[in-house]
């Protein structure tokens, strides 16, 4: 099985701009997990999705925002970048239906994009 | 926030050498799960052991759960080089959302 696929490895935008990252779960996955990692704060829950609907979110402000479609893959957007959204966008799948016996399956990580900001 | 702590927050060995790190949490969890991430890539999922289990084993790797005392710990035998990277521990708290939170992490070096 292919693993989590994270587009593109690496961007650089200046600030004010904005920027879209891609996320494609290993198949069958329906769960996906989005976090910032940066030195100073660590790894940041952002938000997750299952079966398209945000399930929990993060305490990140509203420039962050994504979607799951419909094959569960997933998109997040941050508008309005800022010098502080330099960082290690880490995306994560996992099978989770409902229910106990999916609770906190393993994630399965991408390897991330890079976002500098300029 | 519900999270564990690792400790220490970093760790440097000889090749070879033991290595022991470990996680503390606050409130009782359904189960707890480490990660390994080397430098600049993703996490990769180590071990989950549940809140009935104390130990748990998988090749070098030996973890404990202490749910007593609110903690866990990660023994890595034998260290090698390519065991450098970072370690997070992930508790799955009871009552709380189905989201996994790490904490820092501890930071091991292994030196050749």
């Amino acid at each position: 099985k292919a693993g989590v696929t994270q587009t593109p490895r690496y961007l650089i935008k200046t600030r004010g701009q904005q920027v879209t990252l891609s996320c494609s779960p290993i198949s069958g996955h329906r769960s996906v997990s989005w976090y910032q990692q940066t030195p100073g704060q660590g790894l940041q829950f952002l938000f997750e999705y299952f079966s398209e609907t945000q399930r929990n979110k993060g305490n990140f402000p509203g420039r962050f925002s994504g979607r799951q479609f419909s094959n569960s893959r997933s998109e997040m957007n941050v508008s309005t970048l800022e010098l502080g959204d330099s960082a290690l966008y880490l995306c994560a799948s996992s099978l989770d239906g409902t229910g106990l016996r999916f609770r906190n399956q393993p994630q399965h990580f991408g390897d991330g994009t890079r976002l500098s900001i300029l | 926030s519900q999270q564990g702590e690792e400790d220490p927050q970093a760790l440097s060995i000889q090749e070879g050498e033991n290595a022991t790190m470990n996680c503390s949490y606050k409130t009782s969890i359904n189960n707890l799960q480490w990660y390994r991430q080397n430098s600049g890539r993703g996490l990769v999922h180590l071990i989950l052991i549940r809140s009935n289990e104390r130990e748990k084993h998988s090749g070098r790797l030996r973890v404990t759960l202490d749910t007593s005392k609110k903690s866990s710990s990660l023994l890595i035998t034998a260290s090698r080089a390519a065991d450098t990277a970072s370690y997070f521990c992930a508790p799955d708290f009871r009552g709380g959302s189905e989201k996994l939170v790490f904490g820092k992490g501890t930071k091991l070096t292994v030196n050749p």
